[in-house]
């Protein structure tokens, strides 16, 4: 079956500063989502990528998937508190006629004033 | 236009006794998905009804567990007999299709604490 990883597991950064949050699949990637869940709430969609090469902003957050589709970054510019939290990606298990989003392990992310 | 709605927020049961989670989803969607996060863990996926319909069920636990979303009202995810192991923050999401490129909407999730 398909699983994720995503590393760093946990990253502290200073205010300011540039970063990048990568997931790998162990197989070819459909449908890669990006998710962000603040600490104690639900999950925020932030965006879905599915050709490789595609690239997509969302403000200050860039989501790559690669052109072999089997990993995406997450970059992340001039970092503020206010994008604390856990990242998730999550694959589209292609072989079914559903959304069915397998997730990875998650990145949690401090953000430093 | 509220989004998709869980209650409670927080629940605590007494092992041996029932959990019943509620989630209203989005306006117009009419696809339920379960998920659960354990502490330390990542987000693990557990049932996904349309309504009146189970679908696919491959991640809940065979025994104490089960899901239902009727023609009317909100989806239940219901545990039976919960141990501690249960404690996890449970999320529902919601889609208007079966197939879409963007996603779920997911709600805020119930936390539930067994002592």
């Amino acid at each position: 079956s398909q699983e994720l990883e995503q590393s760093p597991q946990s990253l502290i950064v200073q205010e300011g500063k540039n970063l990048t949050i990568n997931c790998t699949s162990s197989k070819t990637l459909y449908g890669l989502y990006w998710y962000k869940q603040k600490y104690g709430e639900g999950l925020i969609f932030l965006m879905m990528l599915q050709k490789g090469g595609e690239e997509k902003s969302h403000e200050k957050i860039t989501a790559k998937l690669d052109e072999k589709k089997q990993q995406s970054s997450l970059h992340i510019t001039a970092s503020q508190p206010s994008h604390a939290g856990i990242y998730l990606c999550g694959a589209d298990k292609r072989e079914t006629s559903y959304d069915k989003v397998i997730f990875g392990p998650g990145t949690s992310l401090s953000v430093i004033p | 236009n509220a989004g998709v709605m869980q209650n409670p927020r927080h629940l605590v049961r007494r092992r041996g006794q029932e959990a019943r989670l509620r989630c209203s989803p989005m306006k117009g969607h009419s696809h339920v998905y379960w998920y659960r996060q354990l502490p330390e863990e990542g987000l693990k996926f557990m049932v996904y009804l349309q309504k009146e319909n189970i679908i696919d069920e491959s991640g809940m636990p065979k025994e104490r567990f089960s899901a239902e979303f009727p023609k009317e009202g909100p989806s239940i995810l219901r545990i039976q007999q919960v141990v501690r192991g249960d404690s996890a923050a449970y999320f529902c999401a919601s889609s208007p299709l079966s197939k879409t490129n963007y996603g779920y909407t997911f709600g805020s999730g119930t936390r539930l604490t067994v002592v």
